[in-house]
């Protein structure tokens, strides 16, 4: 089993659509999660961080599920700027100190 | 501030051939990482250092070298490139382990 996983889509949804990714974890001691953004051949950019209380900032919810081991990001109203490539990043124990582990990342394609 | 900087963008190298990447950041993180990124696989961690004068390695350091002099400065050395070695390669830094990290724009290696 990955470490993270995340499905690597695409998904293809149109203008103004509500669309949601999961991102499933291994290990129960992960500390931190993140959601980046990341453009064709440009850097990953932090979304945001998932709190265990669950965030929102503007269209976009990120959600925290400990019992489950997953986290989940929704984006509202969905525009073409949104078309990217989101990672999952999840901070995890490993040989007495902690370690970014990054899914594969899933494509949005928002289509006009 | 310029945040996290990289140089160069783009290098191409004969197999065999040396080359310095340079990571620069403003930000007075003690943490910062290499990673290269291929097609299909998430990013993977090269070395890591936790602060000036400290290095540690990632999961794929092998033909990797890596030097933290000054705290706002992290390089990362190939010493013989290989065909292998192509990939992009990001640097990133942190405030700790547990904080969200960021990233440079990245160096486009290709080795023939």
């Amino acid at each position: 089993r990955k470490e993270v996983e995340q499905d690597p889509g695409p998904f293809n949804v149109p203008e103004g659509a509500t669309v949601a990714f999961n991102c499933t974890y291994s290990n129960s001691a992960s500390q931190s999660f993140f959601w980046y953004r990341q453009d064709c051949r440009k850097e990953p950019k932090l979304l945001m961080s998932v709190y265990s209380s669950g965030n929102e900032d503007g269209r976009f919810t990120a959600q925290l599920n400990r019992a489950s081991q997953y986290i989940s990001l929704l984006i509202r109203d969905s525009k073409l700027s949104d078309s990217a490539t989101y990672l999952c990043v999840v901070n995890m124990p490993s040989s007495g100190t902690y370690k970014y582990i990054f899914g594969t990342g899933t494509r949005l394609k928002v289509l006009a | 501030n310029a945040g996290v900087t990289q140089t160069p963008k783009f290098r191409v190298l004969k197999t065999g051939q040396s080359m310095t990447l340079l990571c620069a950041q403003d930000m007075n993180h003690e943490y910062m990482y290499w990673y290269r990124q291929d097609p299909g696989m998430g990013l993977r961690l090269i070395h890591y250092s936790v602060g000036e004068g400290t290095t540690a390695k990632g999961e794929v350091p092998d033909g990797y070298n890596v030097s933290r002099l000054k705290k706002q400065n992290f390089l990362l050395g190939l010493e013989s490139a290989a065909p292998s070695q192509t990939s992009v390669y990001f640097c990133a830094s942190s405030y700790s382990l547990a904080y969200e990290q960021y990233f440079g724009p990245g160096t486009r290696l290709t080795v023939t």
